[in-house]
């Protein structure tokens, strides 16, 4: 199937660990992307990345490392887990050009994040 | 930056027709989208409007005032299963992303 796929869907873990959730789009798209979404279910942007480079950095504290080893994957990598982490994270995708038609975003399926 | 207003929450009756609003304020302007997200899954494409006017598609249609910073997405024919979140977001221009709104959670009682 064509998608956005992320793992693993749920996660819970203990403050001060550090977790990895992997994405991957066969989409053929040049662009991927993180979010995050609170209990409020506010979504907000965190990074974003064309061609494997890092275009958007939303002010995320450095324990965020992303990390895109291609275009098709991109995985966020939290070090010193804390409370306030506890989110859904979803990864997205869309063909960009710079200058040309905006494209949607497609989204993968969530990680439910939750730090004891 | 950039301010997206819309209402919280919402509720109608199975068969009706709902208006959902969104108001913006943004530095620059490239598009703006609707998204669908049931509880627990994925936010998924709806619509989308980069000029003034009204995009329709089935049964959901959504309209755009560049001037007025204001966008609707209009639900006709309700049905159960749209009982859902709706996500309004704008894109500024160049390399950037979706900011989006707090989203309007729908509730399609029978």
């Amino acid at each position: 199937d064509t998608a956005v796929s992320q793992t693993p869907k749920y996660l819970v873990t203990q403050m001060g660990n550090d977790k990895s959730i992997k994405c991957e789009q066969n989409l053929g798209h040049d662009t991927m992307y993180w979010y995050k979404q609170d209990s409020k279910k506010f979504l907000k942007i965190m990074f974003s990345y064309n061609n494997k480079e890092l275009i958007i950095n939303e002010t995320v504290p450095n324990r965020f490392s992303p990390k895109s080893p291609d275009k098709a994957h991109l995985n966020l990598h939290i070090n010193s887990l804390e409370l306030g982490d506890s989110a859904v994270y979803f990864c997205a995708s869309s063909q960009e050009r710079w200058g040309g038609p905006v494209n949607t975003q497609y989204f993968g399926p969530g990680t439910r994040l939750t730090v004891l | 930056g950039q301010n997206i207003d819309q209402p919280t929450e919402m509720t109608a009756t199975e068969g009706a027709i709902v208006q959902i609003n969104c108001t913006y304020q943004t530095s620059g302007f490239n598009g703006l989208f609707w998204y669908q997200q049931h509880a627990g899954e994925a936010p998924t494409f709806l619509s989308y409007n980069v000029l003034d006017g009204l995009e329709e598609k089935g049964r959901f249609s959504s309209f755009l005032s560049r001037s007025k910073g204001y966008s609707y997405l209009l639900l006709k024919e309700l049905q159960m299963k749209d009982s859902a979140s709706y996500l309004c977001a704008v894109r500024a221009p160049g390399y950037s992303t979706l900011t989006f709104g707090k989203g309007t959670m729908l509730l399609v009682s029978p």
